[in-house]
């Protein structure tokens, strides 16, 4: 199995803040590596797909980068619903495989 | 718009069954895998199982171990759990999940709200 890891595991940040939350994946998948913002309560969200492809609507502040086994998610200027818990996860093979999570506080 | 309703979830006894049903609409469900994905009280996501668009493929997370069963109905445009031999550890939100393209694997790109199931005696 693929193995993914996020850090930080939490990190915090005002609004305006430039985020970044790198993944690494245990094994090469391409860019098969996809982004989700799961707020306290609700179902995650699709950010990013294909390492750097933006989901439609989603806001152009965040972007993605990375190919291989390394990954990186940036939210260049954060915002008040951006407070969240996001996910990595390989779409390279099965099984499918999350991150830990990356906690994002309020400073 | 896509739509994805979970019901079949709630408390039971270890050792006992639950079948979860997710019905599905606003798209051609035949043309999507389907996953469920479930995330335990204060913890991360974890995938547990998916099946190919028309049925006849299935994958399952490796924590399973046969006490699972996924299974669609095209006609019905329902996904289902089978879920046997339940424990503690099994206790969390179910999400019923649509694969973003239609060959898989593949990123989610939406999800139902969740079913908790709670395992406990």
């Amino acid at each position: 199995d693929i193995q993914m890891t996020q850090s930080p595991s939490s990190v915090s940040a005002s609004v305006g803040d430039r985020v970044t939350i790198t993944c690494q994946a245990s094994q090469r998948i391409s860019s098969w590596l996809a982004w989700y913002r799961q707020k306290p309560g609700k179902a995650p969200k699709l950010l990013i797909y294909a390492a750097s492809t933006l989901e439609s609507g989603v806001p152009s502040r965040f972007s993605g980068s990375g190919s291989g086994t390394d990954f990186t998610l940036t939210i260049s200027s954060l915002q008040p619903e951006d407070f969240a818990t996001y996910y990595c996860q390989q779409a390279n093979s099965f099984p499918l495989t999350f991150g830990g999570g990356t906690k994002v506080e309020m400073k | 718009e896509v739509q994805l309703l979970e019901s079949g979830g709630g408390s039971v006894q270890p050792g006992g069954s639950l079948r979860l049903s997710c019905a599905a609409s606003g798209f051609t469900f035949s043309n999507y895998a389907m996953s469920w994905v479930r995330q335990g009280p204060g913890k991360g996501l974890e995938w547990v199982s998916v099946v190919s668009g028309g049925g006849d493929r299935t994958y399952y997370g490796d924590s399973l171990k046969g006490r699972f069963t996924i299974s669609r109905d095209n006609s019905k445009n329902t996904l289902y759990l089978q879920m046997n031999s339940l424990r503690p550890e099994d206790t969390a939100v179910y999400y019923c999940a649509k694969g973003r393209i239609a060959v898989e694997p593949a990123a989610i790109d939406y999800w139902g709200q969740g079913t908790q199931v709670t395992v406990s005696s």
